[in-house]
């Protein structure tokens, strides 16, 4: 058990660029999370998706965000045409998800700053 | 709506000191609270839950907090802190009819150690 991955750590980008971000559950959770941190503030729900299924989505996220997790597995989150207002920490959590006692585990976040 | 409030924003206390940072939160049902610890640089790591049963939980690290139904509460204590428990904290709340639902995140207390 590796924890919960996330790829970049970092990512600078210029405005109007598209970047994505890939998280890498603990493997065998079938429920993951996105979520958005702003500087000072506390972590804000994204979206999150069952296996495969996107199962809710915040209203923080605008078309100009999409996430995918194909195979139930690992996730992608795209921004498109960033904006300076992007610029945040972005979690991504995992969890069995089975009911009963269920844990949300956070990977270390990649931060992007949209120049 | 659910929502979460932590009225301290940055609390110093001395080295071997007891510690309680406060919580306070909005939910129609029984909720799932827990509560989180950010260092710099790292993800969000879970210090302790509470789903049910005894409303005095224990966590890791020597920290523990009681959920007080009457008052909303969810506060959070440790006895005798150390250099090493400076960090975030946010305490957040389960918003949904289950524990694998999201979470809505207070903004966070900062606690700075004097030595």
């Amino acid at each position: 058990d590796t924890g919960v991955s996330q790829d970049p750590r970092h990512k600078i980008t210029k405005r109007g660029q598209n970047v994505t971000f890939r998280c890498d559950p603990i493997s065998e959770h079938n429920r993951l999370y996105w979520y958005r941190q702003t500087l000072g503030q506390g972590p804000e729900f994204l979206t999150y998706f069952q296996n495969e299924a996107q199962l809710e989505k915040s209203r923080l996220l605008s078309d100009r965000f999409s996430a995918e997790r194909p195979k139930g597995s690992f996730s992608t989150l795209e921004i498109q045409r960033t904006e300076q207002g992007d610029s945040a920490m972005y979690l991504c959590a995992s969890s069995l998800g089975t009911g009963g006692q269920n844990i949300q585990y956070f990977g270390a976040g990649t931060r992007l700053s949209v120049l | 709506a659910q929502s979460v409030t932590q009225p301290d924003i940055h609390i110093t206390v001395s080295e071997g000191a007891s510690l309680e940072l406060r919580c306070n939160y909005s939910y129609g049902a029984t909720p799932y609270l827990f509560w989180y610890v950010q260092s710099p640089g790292q993800g969000l790591q879970l210090l302790l839950k509470y789903f049910s049963g005894d409303t005095l939980v224990q966590g890791i690290k020597g920290f523990e907090a009681e959920f007080k139904r009457s008052q909303s509460s969810f506060n959070l204590r440790k006895p005798s802190v150390h250099w090493s428990d400076a960090a975030e904290y946010f305490c957040a709340v389960g918003a949904g009819y289950s524990s694998a639902s999201k979470i809505i995140f207070g903004s966070g207390t900062r606690l700075s150690i004097r030595p």
